[in-house]
C-alpha cells in the first residue's frame, strides 16, 4: 500500500488567484494522478504526471489552467490558476497499486472553495 | 462518452439493517470495475477490484457481485453499522485497461444508530 498526504487540506480563495496543491507519497512511483470532484459530480481525472516528462491532460483540461510539476518520484504539485467559483471542488491525487487493474491509492483531498 | 450510473444517490438506514446499491456501466469492452469507500475528510479506500463476469467478493460484512454481460454490479452491506456511513463509489475501466477510470457519482450511505 501507499500512504499519500496532501497540502492544504482545505482553502478558501478569491476569484482570479491561484492555488498550488502538494501531494507527497511515501514510496517512489512512476505515475501520479490528479482528480477533481465538483459538487454533485463524478470524480474526474485531470491529468497524469510522470516524473521527467510533461503531464498528460484529459479532454477538457489544459496546462495553462492546471499546471503540474513532478520534480521527483515521490512528489507532485497541481496549480489551479486564475480561479473562478466553478473551480470549487475536491482535488485528489492518487497512485496505482500496480496490480494491472489500475486500483488507486488516494490522498485525503484538498477541498477548495472559490469566492 | 462512457456513462457509469449509481443508484440510489443517497440512502438512510437504521443500524442493523442490510442494504444494497447498484452500479451500472457499459456492457461492452469491459476490463475491470472498482468499488471504493470514501468517508468524509478521509482518503477514498479501495474495497474491491472485480474483473470476471460472475465475480463475487467479500470483505467482512461487505460483498459485491459483478455481471459484465448486463453491465451492473451490486454492493451489499449486511447488518449496517454507523461506521459504514460513507460515500460508495464505483469506477469502470474499459478496453485493455489503458484508459482512465470512469467514476459514478456515488451512493451516500448514512447509518443511524
Amino acid at each position: 500500500s501507499a500512504v499519500i498526504s496532501q497540502k492544504p487540506s482545505r482553502d478558501i480563495c478569491q476569484r482570479g488567484t491561484s492555488l498550488t496543491i502538494q501531494c507527497q507519497v511515501d514510496s517512489q512511483v512512476t505515475m501520479m494522478f490528479w482528480y477533481r470532484q465538483q459538487p454533485g459530480q463524478s470524480l474526474t481525472l485531470i491529468a497524469t504526471a510522470n516524473q521527467g516528462s510533461e503531464a498528460t491532460y484529459e479532454s477538457g483540461f489544459v496546462i495553462d489552467k492546471f499546471p503540474i510539476s513532478r520534480p521527483n518520484l515521490t512528489f507532485s504539485t497541481l496549480t489551479v490558476s486564475n480561479m473562478s467559483p466553478e473551480d470549487s471542488s475536491i482535488y485528489l491525487c492518487s497512485v496505482e497499486r500496480g496490480d494491472g487493474y489500475n486500483e488507486q491509492f488516494f490522498g485525503p483531498g484538498t477541498r477548495l472553495t472559490v469566492l | 462518452i462512457l456513462n457509469v450510473e449509481q443508484s440510489p444517490q443517497s440512502l438512510h438506514v437504521q443500524e442493523g439493517d442490510s442494504t444494497n446499491f447498484t452500479c451500472s456501466f457499459p456492457s461492452s469492452n469491459f476490463y475491470a470495475l472498482h468499488w471504493y469507500r470514501w468517508e468524509t475528510a478521509k482518503s477514498p479506500e479501495a474495497l474491491f477490484v472485480m474483473t470476471l463476469n460472475g465475480d463475487e467478493k467479500k470483505k467482512g460484512r461487505i460483498s459485491a457481485t459483478l455481471n459484465t454481460k448486463e453491465g451492473y454490479s451490486y454492493l451489499y452491506i449486511k447488518g449496517s453499522q454507523p461506521e459504514d456511513s460513507a460515500t460508495y463509489l464505483c469506477a469502470f475501466i474499459g478496453g485493455s485497461g489503458n484508459t482512465p477510470l470512469v467514476f459514478g457519482k456515488g451512493t451516500r450511505l448514512s447509518v443511524i444508530a
